[in-house]
């Protein structure tokens, strides 16, 4: 009954590569997100989609490209893996309403640490 | 920056006693919500204060809210083992889409002694 669930837990892999993490959420909720948080801590937001649509996209490179092929998932691909992508990078979902409002609560899955060697 | 910044950034206290966490913002709100989050998990959700609150009460937690000095508390009474974890506050910012988003501060990283 995990309300939202990331895979993998862990990803280890080499420079250069490509990878994907998959989130989904069972809550019903219309806006997910992605966040990387550093070895400080530091969360910070990449990209948003609610229903489908992208709402949010933060300056992130274009080596991240998020796909939601429905408003329970959300996809994070990454091309050309860089040292710098180590981080842990978690999902997020709200129920915002059909008026857009990044004001509710959001529900966090449990993370992807990725270790790009 | 527009992130806000928790102070501490660290905190240790014995079992039993009170932790007090602020967090310093830089724009106007509409609400600010604090998070926990336990070493390896995600984050949780404790608390949302609007901005036309001034106080907000959950359980052993107290937040306060004062929009004219753009700062919060959170305070944890009678703190146990299990409130050693990394806490956060939240605020909305507008994006680089002109759409809203959380911006979360530094957050701290609170110890409860046993």
């Amino acid at each position: 009954d995990t309300a939202v669930s990331q895979t993998p837990k862990y990803l280890v892999t080499q420079m250069g590569n490509d990878k994907s993490i998959k989130c989904e959420q069972n809550l019903g909720h219309d806006t997910m997100y992605w966040y990387k948080q550093d070895s400080k801590k530091f969360l910070k937001i990449m990209f948003s989609y609610n229903n489908k649509e992208l709402i949010i996209n933060e300056t992130v490179p274009n080596r991240f490209s998020p796909k939601s092929p429905d408003k329970a998932h959300l996809n994070l691909h990454i091309n050309s893996l860089e040292l710098g992508d180590s981080a842990v990078y978690f999902c997020a979902s709200s129920q915002e309403g059909a008026k857009w409002r990044a004001k509710e609560t959001q529900y966090f899955g449990p993370g992807t640490r990725l270790l790009v060697l | 920056s527009q992130q806000g910044e928790e102070d501490p950034q660290a905190l240790s206290i014995q079992e039993g006693e009170n932790a007090t966490m602020n967090c310093s913002y830089k724009t106007s709100i509409n609400n600010l919500q604090w998070y926990r989050q336990n070493s390896g998990r995600g984050l949780v959700h404790l608390i949302l204060i609007r901005s036309n609150e001034r106080e907000k009460h959950s359980g052993r937690l107290r937040v306060t809210l004062d929009t004219s000095k753009k700062s919060s508390s959170l305070l944890i009474t009678a703190s146990r083992a299990a409130d050693t974890a990394s806490y956060f506050c939240a605020t909305v910012h507008l994006s680089n889409f002109g759409n809203e988003k959380l911006t979360f501060g530094t957050g701290t990283r609170l110890t409860i002694i046993p």
